[in-house]
């Protein structure tokens, strides 16, 4: 069965304070690996797509990177303001649906 | 184009009430999807049209649910005879096709049955 399990499921940080948050994945035929921040109330805004290992996107302080198993979201010097909830998702070949991860709860403290 | 936009924003009903959303995608996005997320969890797949075709459903997408997209543009979800485990956030996507786009989303019509 496909799975995208996020960790950890909340972290708390101080501004400034670096730090990655995981996605890992066991799916048959990936097609994509989506990013999406999401503000309380809201709906997801979308970051990144990942296609293939190896691959590396940034924007701002959010630097995306995947391999075969796992795609990480690298939050470099973050601010109060990188507090949300961050889903990642995958597509899978064939399919158009996204299927996602739980989530990680993010919080900078000022 | 402000974007995708979903009516209403918020609907509190009693259970047994049928109810319906809306969802008006970007316009030239020709791919819509519904989702369905509740607290602290991840958005869930419900179904997909392509144009006005409902191309893909989810197990979770009991009878009690349905989907339309008359004439390929805005589409609306019903649910009969609503039970308090329907209480979610319901989420609109749309998409241009092409694997690289993400689908963007509306802000969601929040549920809640009483």
């Amino acid at each position: 069965e496909d799975q995208v399990t996020q960790s950890p499921e909340a972290l708390r940080l101080q501004e400034g304070e670096s730090s990655s948050l995981n996605c890992s994945y066991t799916v048959s035929g990936l097609r994509g690996l989506f990013w999406y921040r999401q503000d309380p109330g809201k709906g997801p805004e979308f970051l990144f797509t990942l296609y293939s290992a190896g691959e590396e996107k940034e924007k701002e302080r959010l630097k995306a990177t995947l391999t075969k198993k796992e795609s990480f979201l690298h939050i470099t010097a973050p601010k109060p303001e990188d507090s949300a909830t961050y889903l990642c998702a995958v597509r899978l070949n064939a399919s158009n649906m996204l299927t996602f991860g739980g989530g990680t709860r993010l919080m900078v403290k000022p | 184009d402000t974007g995708v936009s979903q009516d209403p924003r918020h609907k509190i009903t009693k259970r047994g009430q049928n109810v319906t959303f809306r969802c008006d995608p970007i316009s030239e996005h020709n791919r819509l999807y519904w989702y369905r997320q509740t607290l602290g969890q991840g958005p869930e797949f419900l179904t997909y049209f392509q144009n006005e075709a409902q191309l893909e459903k989810s197990r979770l997408l009991s009878d009690r649910f349905s989907a339309e997209r008359p004439k390929g543009s805005f589409s609306t979800l019903e649910i009969q005879r609503t039970e308090q485990g329907d209480s979610a956030m319901y989420l609109c996507a749309s998409s241009g096709g092409g694997s690289g786009y993400g689908y963007t989303f509306g802000s969601g019509t929040r549920l809640t049955v009483v």
